[in-house]
This record gives structure tokens, C-alpha cells and sequence, in this order.
């Protein structure tokens, strides 16, 4: 087990409806990374937390967000759901010193948009 | 852009057999790369990295190479297993923690 957590397990929401997961990262790391996969895809890189502040962002839009808190845990807000925003997605947390560090995946969030 | 891909999307091989999992990658600064296992309904498993200074890192039963000339990386996993039954990812990095993946190779692994 890496020691990362995400909740819930499964969610299904409708479209236009908003979302917020949560992740619980491995203890004393101190960057938080979110990804979405796609069914039968990589993950894609969504952004990155390090000390609580945006540290990277890849090709999503403005109404993928989030947040990072002191005790290093973080959440995924989604809003205005699409129905190609069902996918699977993973928070990966890190301590980052500064090179490249080892990032370790929590289980998912399944996410289902009707 | 930026690009990962994988040679076979299907490996199949008999337990006992060494497996050998290919993956391209596009990007020339990337300096970081990492192999991942996924298993059904749960999220990638680390296996091994390698950093663009070195060609070879072994693991336990896990071997990765890297060629730069051609932006090749491998995966060998010796002795196969059932339990190394899964989907495997390449990712690279380019330093600060954004990975990019590949859409990843099935090794399917007979008794």
C-alpha cells in the first residue's frame, strides 16, 4: 500500500452538477498531483500542489481546481460536469526536494456523469 | 507535443518466461522515467525509475533500459508471474513532477 487515500470510491453525478474529491497524502509529503484516466487511457496530468499553492497545470480548463491543505491533504473541484469528465481519478503525492522525486498513487475516484 | 506510446498494447507470455515491455517516447528533455503497474480498479504501482544519466537499473526481477539515441525505454520483468498479471505504464518528467504516460501495455500472464 502506498499510504494514500482518496474518497469517495465511486460517484456518479449528473451533468452541469458539481464535484469534489478528496485525497489524503502519504505522511510527511509535501506536493499533491492530481491525473484523470480515461477508460483504457494513461492518466493525464491535471495539476500540481506544493505547499498549498498551484505548482503546474496541464491542458484543463478553468473549472478543474483545487486545493491543498496544511496538513498536506487536498481536494479536486470539478464544476459545470461534462459528460467526458467521467473517468477515473487519481491523486498522487510526493516529497519533493527539489529533483524527481517518486510519486505514489491512491486508488481513484470513479466519476460517472449522466 | 508531448507523446508516450507503447509498441504493443497486448503482451501475452507463459509463467516462467521473461517478459520485455517497450516504450517511445517523444520528448528529449525529459530526464526522469518511471514504469508503473496498474491492476484492475486500483491506481498505478511504482515498480522502478531511471534518470537520463544512467542506460540500465536493475530491481528485484525488474530490469528498465533506457536509449536515449532513440528515445527508447524497456521494462524486462524476469521469470513472469501470474500476479504480474496488469496493465504497465511508462511516464516521463521533465524535473519537476508533471508526468506524462503512455496509454499503457496489457501483460497477460498464463499459467
Amino acid at each position: 500500500e502506498t499510504g494514500v487515500t482518496q474518497s469517495p470510491t465511486h460517484l456518479i453525478k449528473t451533468r452541469g452538477q458539481q464535484v469534489t474529491l478528496r485525497c489524503s497524502s502519504q505522511s510527511g509529503h509535501n506536493t499533491v498531483s492530481w491525473y484523470q484516466q480515461a477508460l483504457g487511457q494513461g492518466p493525464q496530468f491535471i495539476f500540481q500542489y506544493y505547499r498549498e499553492e498551484e505548482n503546474g497545470r496541464g491542458n484543463f480548463p478553468p473549472r478543474f481546481s483545487g486545493l491543498q491543505f496544511p496538513n498536506y491533504s487536498s481536494e479536486l473541484n470539478v464544476n459545470a460536469l461534462e459528460l467526458d469528465d467521467s473517468a477515473l481519478y487519481l491523486c498522487a503525492s510526493s516529497l519533493w526536494t527539489g529533483g524527481e522525486d517518486t510519486q505514489y498513487f491512491g486508488p481513484g475516484t470513479r466519476l460517472t456523469v449522466l | 507535443g508531448e507523446s508516450v506510446g507503447l509498441h504493443l498494447p497486448t503482451l501475452s507470455v507463459q509463467e516462467g518466461d521473461n517478459s520485455i515491455i517497450n516504450c517511445a517516447y517523444s520528448n528529449s528533455a525529459s530526464d526522469y522515467f518511471i514504469w508503473y503497474k496498474q491492476e484492475s480498479g486500483k491506481g498505478p504501482q511504482f515498480i522502478i525509475d531511471i534518470r537520463s544519466n544512467m542506460d540500465k537499473r536493475q530491481g528485484q526481477r525488474v530490469t528498465v533500459l533506457l536509449n536515449k539515441t532513440v528515445k527508447h525505454l524497456s521494462l524486462q520483468i524476469a521469470a513472469t508471474q501470474p500476479g504480474d498479471s496488469a496493465v504497465y505504464f511508462c511516464a516521463e518528467g521533465t524535473g519537476f513532477q508533471k508526468l506524462v504516460f503512455g496509454t499503457g501495455t496489457r501483460l497477460l500472464v498464463s499459467p
